[in-house]
């Protein structure tokens, strides 16, 4: 079963950092693209940033750009998140998801809390 | 960027019923558009890709159409597990990747 399963999510005060890290399973992590996916309390979903196999291909949400550093270590079948400089705003929970097709998301963890408040 | 703009965003509706949400894009996104479903409390499940396609497993009273800018999911019959948020997304540049603002159907 595909079952990507996300960690690291805290409380922090802004201007904090914190690493999300999703562990994949179930499907040949080292042949697909991946991607963080965010929903702040209440409201809807907003992609954050993705990756291609190698680790070459990066893009980033502009809010996002230069604050946050997505990764991966294939031959951990590991997806990181390094939130650095956070904001209120990027309180959320955050989602890591296989990015299969262009762009369709298919398989999603269950999600983990970044709350950042002081 | 791309603006992806959903209605109605709450929907009320009785079993049985067909219910349709609509999803237009602010520019022509061919057929490069996904629909999920949000159960409350969980994550989000995909339902629909390349605006008709449906996923493996889902069931076939959901189905999908539309192309350009103008797309539409349609429930043929609504299941009291139907409950849920319901998003559109497209994919068209490669690049960002962007949701509608979310349809929450409720059951009356």
């Amino acid at each position: 079963e595909v079952q990507p399963v996300e960690s690291g999510g805290d409380l922090v005060p802004p201007g904090g950092s914190l690493r999300l890290s999703c562990a994949a399973s179930g499907f040949t992590f080292s042949r697909e693209w991946m991607t963080w996916v965010r929903q702040a309390p209440g409201m809807g979903l907003e992609w954050v940033a993705n990756i291609n196999p190698d680790g070459s291909d990066i893009y980033y949400l502009d809010s996002v750009k230069g604050r946050f550093t997505i990764s991966r270590d294939n031959a951990k079948n590991s997806l990181f998140l390094q939130m650095d400089s956070l904001r209120i705003e990027d309180t959320a929970v955050y989602y890591c998801a296989r990015d299969s097709r262009g762009g369709v998301f298919d398989f999603w963890g269950q999600g983990t809390l970044v709350t950042v408040a002081s | 960027d791309i603006q992806m703009t959903q209605s109605p965003s709450l929907l009320s509706a009785s079993v049985g019923d067909r219910v349709t949400i609509t999803c237009r894009a602010s520019q022509s996104i061919s057929n490069r558009l996904a629909w999920y479903q949000q159960r409350p409390g969980k994550a989000p499940k995909l339902l629909i890709y390349k605006a008709s396609s449906l996923e493996g497993g889902v069931p076939s009273r959901f189905s999908g159409s539309g192309s350009g800018t103008e797309f539409s999911l349609t429930i043929s019959s609504l299941q009291p597990d139907d409950l849920a948020t319901y998003y559109c997304q497209e994919y068209s540049t490669g690049i960002l990747k962007t949701f509608g603002q979310g349809t929450k159907v409720e059951i009356k």
